[in-house]
């Protein structure tokens, strides 16, 4: 049973460019949640996407955005890199109802900005 | 809004030690911590959790952690630590009013030295 995977692994980018982050959930799971772990520090919430809506959205500027397919897998945009947007992304799983709430992580995507 | 805060940013100790970390949060409603452990190289594991019931819970690799509802405390335990153990250490907190999203505290370096 695959875990959560998330690709690329490691990204370079420019300030002002664009990014995009996948991640695919756990097998049988419905809910991505998206985190940001600055050098550290503890993940921060970004959003998390069930039914291929957002449902809920931590305190991250409008240049962070998502999408969520049909099969349950995500992407992670991210607009007009700033430095500080260097980070690890992490994707994580789980089931929306069943009373568990169990987030499964995946490896993460390293992302610096330059 | 939910908040988390891990005492002790740094621990360093010997093989078969007793290791516990501190972890308080900040919400007055009904709540479900996790421990999770993040090893050199690797992605975040569920350490253990907390939803209901006995405020003691048991983790895997030892690790047990104990729920003190008046101090809005989860602390970690483990009786006698092994070189293995060697990670990085985070609180978090899911607060049912909030959805399933996490709170993270800012982690816990822990050393073990053989």
């Amino acid at each position: 049973d695959a875990g959560v995977t998330q690709s690329p692994t490691h990204l370079i980018k420019t300030r002002g460019q664009q990014v995009t982050l996948r991640c695919s959930p756990k097998s049988g799971h419905d809910t991505v949640s998206w985190y940001q772990q600055a050098l550290g520090q503890g993940p921060q919430f970004i959003f998390q996407y069930y039914e291929e809506e957002e449902r809920q959205r931590g305190n991250f500027p409008d240049r962070f955005s998502g999408h969520q397919f049909p099969n349950y897998s995500s992407e992670l945009n991210v607009n007009a890199l700033l430095l500080g947007d260097s980070a690890l992304y992490l994707c994580a799983s789980s089931f929306l109802y069943g009373g568990a709430y169990e987030q499964y992580f995946g490896p993460g995507t390293r992302l610096t900005v330059t | 809004a939910q908040s988390v805060s891990q005492h002790n940013h740094h621990v360093i100790l010997s093989e078969a030690a007793s290791l516990e970390l501190g972890c308080n949060y900040s919400y007055g409603g009904t709540v479900n911590l996790f421990w999770y452990v993040q090893y050199p190289g690797q992605h975040l594991q569920l350490l253990l959790k907390y939803f209901s019931g006995d405020p003691l819970v048991k983790g895997i690799k030892g690790f047990e952690a104990e729920f003190i509802k008046s101090k809005f405390s989860f602390n970690l335990r483990k009786p006698s630590v092994q070189w293995s153990d060697t990670a990085e250490y985070f609180c978090a907190v899911n607060a049912e009013a909030a959805g399933n999203k996490l709170t993270f505290g800012g982690g816990t370096r822990v050393l073990v030295k053989p």
